[in-house]
């Protein structure tokens, strides 16, 4: 069965640089999460999309963006990486309101490892 | 969403029973408890989920008290590869676009 796709899987950038992440949600799921989980932490929600508009935010820094395209995948745009944005960071996806699907939780993809030098 | 306490830490024989407490005493009557667990840095992966009956499926077992206060995970014969961070959380509904919100979690070591 298709997964959640998270490109890439490994990033390195330096202090200051961009970065952006891209996640493919299975097909015909709806809604994309992302969390940041840090080094011995457990994992933080920053925000979500359904159908294309944002439907929640969490601590999720100024420096960083995101958007959900017609094809449902999305992007988390990220600037002036910092040394703490070093992190692991997950995209989530769901059927946010079907009754059904939705009761079998989220999917997570395998995440997109970021270090920042 | 409802806060929930897990113990930080637990251990396993392997082929035991391996019992995961929960205590989420705020929980609302429209929250769902999930279990959810991560094994090292991989992405985090759904177990289970009930309102108030007592669930099971492949993976595991899931015992909820009578007035939902907590609950319990139940892996029925624990192996090595159940070695994981067990997160359990509460959330509205099951047809809602609601965020899941990680605590610590408990930390399941399986053992020979």
């Amino acid at each position: 069965a298709a997964g959640v796709i998270q490109s890439p899987r490994h990033l390195i950038k330096e202090k200051r640089e961009t970065a952006t992440l891209k996640c493919y949600p299975i097909p015909r799921h709806d809604t994309v999460y992302w969390y940041q989980q840090g080094p011995g932490q457990d994992p933080q929600f920053l925000i979500s999309f359904y159908e294309k508009m944002q439907s929640d935010k969490g601590s999720i820094p100024d420096r960083f963006s995101a958007q959900q395209f017609s094809d449902y995948h999305s992007e988390l745009n990220m600037s002036s990486l910092e040394l703490g944005d070093s992190a692991l960071y997950f995209c989530a996806s769901s059927l946010g309101l079907n009754p059904l699907t939705g009761a079998y939780g989220y999917t997570f993809g395998s995440g997109t490892r970021l270090t920042v030098v | 969403d409802a806060k929930t306490t897990q113990p930080p830490s637990m251990d396993c024989a392997e082929g035991r029973a391996a019992n995961l407490p929960c205590n989420h005493s705020t929980i609302s009557g429209n929250e769902y408890v999930y279990w959810y667990r991560q094994i090292h840095s991989q992405g985090p992966q759904y177990i289970i989920h009930g309102l108030k009956n007592n669930e099971t499926n492949e993976m595991a077992s899931l015992i909820i008290t009578e007035d939902r206060k907590s609950s319990t995970l139940i892996l029925p014969h624990a192996t090595l590869r159940d070695t994981a961070v067990y997160y359990c959380i509460v959330r509205p509904g099951t047809g809602t676009a609601s965020k899941l919100t990680f605590g610590t979690g408990t930390r399941l070591q399986v053992t020979l």
